[in-house]
Parts: structure tokens; sequence; C-alpha cells
């Protein structure tokens, strides 16, 4: 039950832009986006619930196909200080399951 | 003020021993959670208590015991720690468990020797 993100790392360069995946093979109710720096705690980023509903930062942007199970999010003109590992975490459709599963991250980094 | 705070921060202790973990967080928040991050990153949830009730106990080893002696507590106490329970150990809280952001605590770093 897992989501799958992909990529794994990815490298810019300041002012680039990257999209994260995050795909389940299960119906989603919701996909929450957190970055984490090195040593630190995981930092909440943004919610997209069924339907359409999105809670977060106005300056990150993502997607939430629910047919597909996929959601991407979509980070432009990267700063230094993006650079960190993206989780993409999963809230099963159907009950209260009110669980979070976490994928396996992505790296990012961001170069001057 | 610190939102999440968990204590403490590092532990190092020998295979066998029990410890504990506290943590509290002062937002108000009905839910609190505790995920173990392994050395590979991956975050897994353990347990979640919604209002002092136990929500989600997922398939964790019956050595770890959460406890919330009220809604802005949660404290995790492990006996007879093994080299596997090596790993950081997060609290977050959240308003509600139904898909509202979660606040993490800084973590608590443990290594079983």
């Amino acid at each position: 039950q897992q989501p799958v993100q992909s990529p794994q790392a990815v490298i810019l360069r300041e002012g680039e832009d990257a999209v994260i995946n995050c795909s389940s093979s299960k119906a989603l109710y919701s996909v929450h986006w957190y970055r984490q720096k090195h040593g630190e705690a995981p930092v909440f980023l943004m919610i997209l619930l069924k339907g359409g509903e999105q809670k977060g930062h106005e300056k990150i942007s993502a997607s939430f196909n629910e047919k597909k199970q996929q959601s991407s999010l979509y980070l432009t003109a990267s700063q230094l200080s993006y650079s960190g590992t993206y989780f993409c975490g999963t809230e099963l459709a159907g009950g209260s399951n009110y669980k979070l599963t976490f994928g396996k991250g992505t790296l990012l980094t961001v170069n001057p | 003020d610190t939102a999440v705070s968990q204590t403490p921060k590092y532990l190092v202790t020998q295979m066998g021993n029990d410890k504990s973990i506290k943590c509290e967080q002062n937002l108000g928040h009905d839910t609190m959670y505790w995920y173990k991050q392994d050395s590979k990153k991956f975050l897994k949830i353990m347990f979640s208590y919604n209002n002092k009730e136990l929500i989600i106990n997922e398939t964790v080893p019956n050595r770890f015991s959460p406890k919330s002696p009220d809604k802005a507590h949660l404290n995790l106490h492990i006996n007879s720690l093994e080299l596997g329970d090596s790993a950081v150990y997060f609290c977050a809280s959240s308003q509600d468990p139904a898909s509202y952001e979660q606040y993490f605590g800084p973590g608590t770093r443990l290594t079983v020797t």
C-alpha cells in the first residue's frame, strides 16, 4: 500500500523547475506532501483532497488525479532552500482510515 | 514556543534495556502520532491517539507501548530494546485525524548498542 514516488533523486540549478510524482495502487481520499531537510523533522507543504480541495502553501503547487490515483508536486523557479527530501503521504478512500502511508521520498538538491 | 517537543533528543542505550520517549504539544490538537524513520529514511506510522483514545495501532512488536495521559502528551515506552530499534522516532500532532496537516516534533535519535 506504500505509494511509489519518482524520481528517487533530482539535482537542479537554482531557478530550474522540477516535478515529483506519487502514485498509488489503491483509491485515495487524500495526498499529503512534506519536505524534510537533513537532520530535521518533516514539514507540511500541502494536502490535496478528493473532490479538488487543496490546503497548503501558496508558493507550492500540486495536482491530484483521483482516477489515476496519482499526485504531482510542482516546484518552479527552485531556490537553494528547496533542497531536501520530499515525501508524499497517502490516505486511502473508503472508511475511517485516518492513516498516512508515506512513500520512500525524493531527494531534491538545488545547486547555485 | 515549540509546538511539538520531544525528550530526549538523543538516546544511546544497550540491548535489553527499557527506555521511554516523551512528547508534548501546545497546539491544542486532538490527535497525536508516533512515527519511526529508519536509516533509509522510510517514515512509518506506529501509533495514533485521538482524544486519548488509540485509533491506529500498526503492526509493531508489543515491546512498544504508547501512553497518552492527556490530549497534549503522548509517550512511547520500549521494553527489551533490540539493535533493530535504532532509528529516529518522531512524534506529531494534528487538529484531528481526518486529513489535517501534521506538525512533527524534532525527533529522538535512538541508538541501541
